[in-house]
């Protein structure tokens, strides 16, 4: 079975902090996601990575940056927590060759910005 | 991608089939049907796409009308578990990784 984890599960955090989101999947897949899921917004992409070091903009990626140093191991960062971002933080991975190729999804991480 | 419509919500009892409607009257040759759900308080998950032929896994059936204009998705014997919002989504090869899901159907399987 595909297993996506991610650091947390929740985390509060305050105004202005850096924050680390990490993702791990260990099925060897290229791809590598990083979604938000707000109530009446759905799900929106904010970064994804095709390959190591690779790194492509989402739709929303203002106020936040990736790392992928490691095939397997997705970061985002948020380098200034506002309370906007408040927001369940959804990490998916998915096999190379195109984007029909079904996203595998982590148990998300709920974070609250103080 | 072309626009899908599916009822809000909809209850199942435990151990019956659920079918899961889904409207997509504007599909186009090379879109795909996708199905996704997500239980609550995690993450979506994959449950089964197709193009026209109908396609069966270990979690369910996908039945796509010969017009490719609607589909249905069959959960073969609904357990509690099954309880979660279902997503249909069309897709087709481009540069656009992203999914995006619409509000869905809430199903509620009942014991």
């Amino acid at each position: 079975d595909v297993k996506v984890t991610q650091s947390s599960r929740y985390l509060v955090k305050r105004t202005g902090e850096k924050v680390f989101l990490e993702c791990v999947q260990d099925m060897d897949h290229e791809n590598m996601f990083w979604y938000r899921q707000d109530p009446g917004l759905g799900l929106r992409l904010i970064y994804f990575s095709y390959d190591v070091k690779m790194k492509e903009k989402g739709d929303i990626p203002e106020g936040y940056s990736v790392s992928r140093e490691k095939k397997e191991r997705f970061s985002l960062i948020l380098e200034s927590a506002s309370t906007n971002q408040t927001s369940m933080y959804l990490c998916a991975s998915s096999f190379g060759g195109g984007s029909l190729k079904e996203q595998y999804f982590g148990p998300g991480t709920r974070l609250t910005v103080t | 991608d072309a626009k899908t419509t599916q009822p809000p919500s909809m209850d199942c009892a435990e151990g019956r089939a659920a079918n899961l409607p889904c409207n997509h009257s504007t599909i186009s040759g090379n879109e795909y049907v996708y199905w996704y759900r997500q239980i609550h308080s995690q993450g979506p998950q994959y449950i089964i796409h197709g193009l026209k032929n109908n396609e069966t896994n270990e979690m369910a059936s996908l039945i796509i009308t010969e017009d490719r204009k609607s589909s249905t998705l069959i959960l073969p014997h609904a357990t509690l578990r099954d309880t979660a919002v279902y997503y249909c989504i069309v897709r087709v090869a481009s540069n656009d990784y992203k999914l995006s899901f619409g509000a869905g159907t809430t199903v509620t399987v009942r014991a």
